[in-house]
């Protein structure tokens, strides 16, 4: 069965250090990758997302992630956050264009002054 | 440009009653997704719709849940009769088309049955 796995459910992070969000997907066929924030109350929003091409994939405020096919994984890195960066964040996939997003259950991140 | 409208945006119902939602999606987006997101989980797609036709609603519990898109527009996603289980958010999303990898979420309804 295809899935997504996010290995941690929170990570608490002080402002202006790094973080990495792990994603790990499972799937017999190629796919597209996404990374989605989701704030308080709020719908999700795309942060960035892998097609084909440049493994290294960068996204809004400053979020990069690297594909990885040999380890199947898709983590989500930013190199200084913001108090701001508090969310939920979700690694999904999709087996094509238009095709249903399967998502991790995500990690929530805090920040940290 | 308007993002995707949901409403209401927050519903307490007892179990066994009915329920309904409805979502606006983008102008000119023939695509339109439900998703069902429960607490400390990732959002899981209970159907697709590609104008007013059905895509995919294979894990759309049937006997309770119904949606439509009569006119390929907006969308109403029904829930009768509720059970505690529904507890969640329904998220709409619509894409510009079936070729197009990004969907767009609106801000959710939040359904608690009791």
């Amino acid at each position: 069965a295809q899935s997504v796995t996010q290995l941690d459910s929170q990570v608490p992070v002080f402002e202006e250090a790094p973080v990495e969000l792990r994603c790990n997907y499972s799937s017999s066929v190629s796919v597209y990758l996404f990374w989605y924030v989701q704030y308080p109350n709020q719908g999700l929003q795309l942060l960035l997302k892998y097609l084909s091409g440049s493994t290294l994939v960068k996204g809004i405020n400053g979020f990069e992630a690297e594909f990885n096919k040999s380890q199947t994984s898709f983590h989500l890195r930013k190199p200084s956050v913001h108090i701001s960066d508090t969310a939920e964040y979700f690694c999904a996939y999709a087996r094509a264009a238009g095709n249903k997003l399967t998502f991790g259950g995500g990690t929530r991140v805090l920040v940290k002054p | 440009e308007a993002g995707v409208a949901q409403s209401p945006r927050y519903k307490i119902i007892e179990k066994r009653q009915s329920v309904a939602f409805w979502c606006n999606p983008i102008s000119g987006h023939a695509t339109l997704y439900w998703y069902q997101q429960i607490l400390g989980q990732g959002p899981k797609l209970l159907i697709q719709f590609q104008n007013n036709g059905v895509v995919d609603d294979s894990q759309l519990p049937k006997d309770r849940f119904s949606a439509e898109r009569l006119k390929g527009v907006d969308s109403t996603l029904k829930i009768q009769p509720a059970k505690l289980e529904d507890s969640a958010v329904y998220l709409c999303a619509s894409s510009l088309r079936t070729s197009s990898y990004e969907q767009y979420f609106g801000p959710g309804t939040r359904l608690t049955v009791t």
